[in-house]
């Protein structure tokens, strides 16, 4: 069946280094994909999405390439700031209204 | 701020007693889905509609949990007895028709079941 898996459960950072969190998914669909983010006490909100192979997409400093060949839709960052500390959730929509999370990665920034 | 309205914030029940959730939608978004947020901030989809008519559910939602959208009223999502394990984050997220719509959550409810 559809599923996405982020193999990070918790990923612990200096404020201005780099950051990848990994997501891969499985779907015999053509796969549109999305990265949320969810800051403590408030509602999860959309961070960046794509369906495009091999195209890079952009959002507040974070972008994600979505490559088909290995089923891979990572987030990265150049520069993490603390106010990046969250829970991040990449999800899968392989088509009608479904919609896939996977377990989430929790990003904690450190001055 | 989401646009998508939840309420109660935290609701705190006994086990076998009933507890009830709404969802207020964004303003011309016809989806609607609840999802439950374990203790480890998995999600697991619940159900979802199309204006009033259900999509998709899962097992559980069919036999303990009730939910519907109606017209012009707030949606709801009602757990006939509580259990335990039914202790989570219960979001609300709405979206515009089509496969590639991003979802738009609400602030959630947190339900503790004693």
């Amino acid at each position: 069946g559809d599923s996405v898996t982020q193999t990070e459960g918790l990923v612990t950072l200096t404020k201005g280094l780099p950051v990848m969190l990994n997501c891969t998914y499985q779907t015999t669909y053509s796969p549109f994909l999305f990265w949320y983010v969810q800051h403590l006490n408030e509602a999860p909100k959309l961070l960046l999405k794509s369906s495009t192979d091999n195209k890079r997409t952009e959002h507040q400093g974070f972008y994600a390439t979505l490559h088909k060949s290995s089923s891979s839709f990572h987030l990265q960052k150049s520069s993490v700031q603390l106010s990046d500390s969250a829970l991040y959730f990449c999800a899968l929509s392989p088509g009608g209204y479904k919609v896939v999370f996977g377990s989430g990665t929790r990003l904690l920034v450190s001055p | 701020n989401s646009k998508v309205i939840q309420t109660p914030r935290y609701l705190v029940k006994g086990q076998g007693q009933k507890a009830k959730m709404r969802c207020i939608p964004e303003k011309g978004h016809p989806v609607v889905f609840w999802y439950q947020q374990n203790k480890n901030n998995e999600f697991k989809f619940l159900i979802n509609f199309q204006n009033q008519e259900v999509l998709q559910q899962i097992d559980m939602t069919e036999k303990r949990f009730s939910a519907e959208c109606p017209s012009n009223s707030p949606c709801s999502l009602e757990i006939q007895s509580s259990e335990a394990g039914d202790s989570a984050l219960y979001l609300c997220a709405s979206s515009l028709q089509g496969k590639m719509e991003t979802l738009y959550f609400g602030s959630g409810t947190r339900l503790t079941v004693l």
